[in-house]
């Protein structure tokens, strides 16, 4: 079952804009991720921030965690043409499997 | 390194027939993962193994589906019977997982097709 729920299912900028994208979750978790896939490609990690950290930069990304509303952020700055892709949080809950829940994603389309 | 490598990359076949999807984990990586990706459903976790080992396999729809990974260099996916519901994406990861992290590294998939 899907732990992540992504908002919005899609979405479509211009070069040089900001994307910004948003996970919900349901349960506690250790840590959360956010994952690119570029189309026909399996996923690529981006980024982890843990359940006590609350924003986490890396490059053009910044992702933002909110542990008491389940929610995290992912920003794209200055979108490029590459940036084109969908991209998916993942939590692992709070047990100590490793299993990764998957959202179902936000497809991002930057027009140049 | 060369990444997880997944073969084939693409599958078609006819229902009935038995399939079996391979997978190279990265060198040193402790866990492996098999996902399964449709429009539908999106992507899940069918099984995952750690040290070798099955961990959990609730996410197997159904008998039909069985997963091995004899050493910690090779894994395998087999369906039998297929059935066009099949159908679709079938990615390996692997991870060295720790308490600190679990980012886990995604083969490039195999596109299965059952006619």
């Amino acid at each position: 079952s899907q732990q992540g729920e992504e908002d919005p299912q899609a979405l479509s900028i211009q070069e040089g804009e900001n994307a910004t994208m948003n996970c919900s979750y349901k349960t506690s978790i250790n840590n959360l991720q956010w994952y690119r896939q570029n189309s026909g490609r399996g996923l690529v990690h981006l980024i982890l921030i843990r359940s006590n950290e609350r924003e986490k930069h890396s490059g053009r990304l910044r992702v933002t965690l909110d542990t008491s509303k389940k929610s995290s952020s992912l920003l794209i700055t200055a979108s490029r043409a590459a940036d084109t892709a969908s991209y998916f949080c993942a939590t692992d809950g709070d047990s100590n499997d490793y299993k990764l829940s998957f959202g179902a994603g936000t497809t991002v389309t930057v027009r140049a | 390194d060369a990444g997880v490598i997944q073969s084939p990359r693409h599958e078609v076949t006819e229902m009935g027939q038995e399939v079996t999807l391979r997978c190279k984990p990265i060198s040193g990586h402790n866990s492996l993962f098999w996902y399964r990706q449709t429009m539908m459903r999106g992507l899940e976790l069918l099984i995952y193994f750690n040290n070798n080992v099955p961990i959990d396999d609730s996410g197997m729809p159904e008998d039909r589906f069985s997963a091995k990974m004899p050493n910690a260099s090779f894994s395998t996916l087999k369906i039998q019977p297929s059935e066009p519901r099949d159908s679709a994406v079938y990615f390996c990861a692997s991870s060295l997982q720790g308490w600190a992290y679990n980012e886990q590294f995604f083969g490039p998939g195999t596109r299965l097709t059952v006619l």
